[in-house]
């Protein structure tokens, strides 16, 4: 099985700043590697897929990068709306998430 | 617009069987796949399994293989997700997904989940 490893488990920052999540894999998966965003009590959204290309109606503030086994997430100037929790998901063999990363505001 | 509607909230005693419904609207069924995934209270996302609209093909997430069963029918758009034996570890969100591997599983395949359902909560507890 393919483990994908999200770092960090948490973070705090404030509105404007920029932020980068990283996802690991433990094997090379190629740019097999999607992310989403998750809000309390709602169901996970798409907002990158094939490690760099933004889904339709995603702001471009969101962006994704990497390929093998590193991989980058950032959102270029944090709001208070993308409050939530994101996760990373490889495709290169069946399917795995990341375990998560918590966004809040500082 | 596509959309995934799932069946109500569950509560089943350990060792039983829940069945979850998911049907899909606003898109050609058999030209996607379907994937399971669930969430544990206060937890990650962990996928299940994937099933093929268009041929009924699944593969199962290993520590699944044996408890779950996932089928289509195509008649209806409705994707359904069985899982037995259930143990209080199981208590979870279980939500369908769109996913855009619609013929296979493979990384040359496409991977990603593009419309989720609303998710359904099944609680195991005597």
């Amino acid at each position: 099985d393919i483990q994908m490893t999200q770092s960090p488990s948490s973070l705090s920052a404030s509105v404007g700043d920029r932020v980068t999540i990283t996802c690991q894999a433990s094997q090379d998966i190629s740019n097999y590697l999607n992310w989403y965003q998750q809000k309390p009590g709602k169901a996970p959204k798409l907002l990158i897929y094939d490690a760099s290309n933004l889904e339709i109606g995603v702001p471009s503030r969101f962006s994704g990068s990497g390929s093998g086994t590193d991989f980058t997430f950032t959102i270029s100037s944090l709001q208070p709306e993308d409050i939530a929790t994101y996760y990373c998901q490889q495709y290169d063999n069946l399917r795995t998430f990341g375990q998560g990363t918590k966004v809040e505001i500082k | 617009q596509v959309q995934l509607v799932q069946s109500g909230a569950e509560m089943k005693n350990p060792g039983a069987s829940v069945k979850v419904s998911c049907k899909a609207s606003g898109y050609t069924f058999t030209s996607f796949g379907v994937s399971w995934v669930r969430q544990a209270p206060g937890q990650g996302l962990e996928w299940m399994g994937w099933i093929s609209a268009y041929n009924g093909n699944t593969n199962y997430a290993q520590k699944l293989q044996g408890r779950v069963t996932m089928t289509t029918d195509t008649s209806t758009s409705t994707a359904y997700m069985e899982l037995r034996s259930l143990r209080s570890d199981d208590t979870a969100v279980y939500y369908c997904a769109r996913d855009r591997g619609g013929y296979c599983t493979g990384g040359s395949c496409p991977g990603w989940f593009d419309s989720w359902g609303q998710g359904t909560l099944v609680i195991v507890s005597s």
